[in-house]
C-alpha cells in the first residue's frame, strides 16, 4: 500500500525558516511533488523531485532522499501570505489515478508576526 | 497558464437530489480528475479519466459517477445525494507528454447536502 506522512500543523514566525517534512513508504517510485494550498483555494504546484538532492525556487527549496523515503520543503525568509497548507504527493506505479499519485494529508503552516 | 474551472464556488442542494459538479480545463489535457477534500482526511480520489471518453474508479468512487464527452469537460454526478457528501470538491488536469507533469487545480466547489 501506499503511505505518506507529514506533520498535521505547524508554528513559524515571520522572517524565519521553517522545513517541512514528508516521508513516504511505497511499492516503487517515480517522483514527489509539493503543493501549496491556501485556505478556501486550489492547490498549486511549488516544486518536483526525482532525483537525490536539493532544488531551489527562490525563497522555496525541495530535498529528497530516495533511500531513506524522506523529502523536505524549505521556505526561507517566511512572510504572512506562506501561512497555508503544504501538500506532499508521491508518484509510483502502484499508486492511484492516471499518473499514479497520491497525496499525503497536508500541513497546516501558522506565521506569526 | 493553465486554466481548470470549476462551474460554483458554493453549491447547497437536498438529500436525495441529483447533482452536476462540471469541469473545464483550456489546454488540451488529457488527464482529469475529480477528488474530495475533508478535513484530517485529505484529498481522496473519486474519479479519473485517460482521456475522452474513458473513466476509472478512484478510492472512493461510491455514490459518484462521471462523464467525459469532450476532452475539455469532465463532470461529476452524485446520483442521490446524501449529507455525507458535503465536502469540498476539486477537479484537476495533467497532461501526458512529459512524466514530471503536475496536475493543475480548480478552485473547487463547496458543496453542502441538508
Amino acid at each position: 500500500g501506499q503511505n505518506i506522512d507529514q506533520p498535521t500543523e505547524m508554528t513559524a514566525t515571520e522572517g524565519a525558516i521553517v522545513q517541512i517534512n514528508c516521508t513516504y513508504q511505497t511499492s516503487g517510485f517515480n517522483g514527489l511533488f509539493w503543493y501549496q494550498q491556501h485556505a478556501g483555494e486550489a492547490p498549486t504546484f511549488l516544486s518536483y523531485n526525482v532525483l537525490d538532492g536539493l532544488e531551489e525556487k527562490g525563497r522555496f527549496s525541495s530535498f529528497l532522499s530516495r533511500s531513506k523515503g524522506y523529502s523536505y520543503l524549505l521556505l526561507k525568509e517566511l512572510q504572512m501570505k506562506d501561512s497555508a497548507s503544504y501538500l506532499c504527493a508521491v508518484r509510483s506505479p502502484s499508486g492511484g489515478g492516471a499518473d499514479g499519485l497520491t497525496f499525503g494529508k497536508g500541513t497546516h503552516l501558522i506565521i506569526q508576526p | 497558464d493553465v486554466k481548470v474551472t470549476q462551474s460554483s464556488r458554493y453549491l447547497v442542494k437536498r438529500t436525495g437530489e441529483k447533482v452536476f459538479l462540471e469541469c473545464v480545463q483550456d489546454m488540451d489535457h488529457e488527464n482529469m480528475f475529480w477528488y474530495r477534500q475533508d478535513p484530517g482526511l485529505g484529498l481522496r480520489l473519486i474519479y479519473f479519466s485517460y482521456d475522452v471518453k474513458m473513466k476509472e474508479k478512484g478510492d472512493i468512487p461510491e455514490g459518484y459517477s462521471v462523464s467525459r464527452e469532450k476532452k475539455e469537460r469532465f463532470s461529476l454526478i452524485l446520483e442521490s445525494a446524501s449529507t455525507n457528501q458535503t465536502s469540498m470538491y476539486l477537479c484537476a488536469s495533467r497532461q501526458i507528454a512529459l512524466g514530471n507533469q503536475p496536475q493543475h487545480f480548480g478552485d473547487g466547489t463547496r458543496l453542502s447536502i441538508l
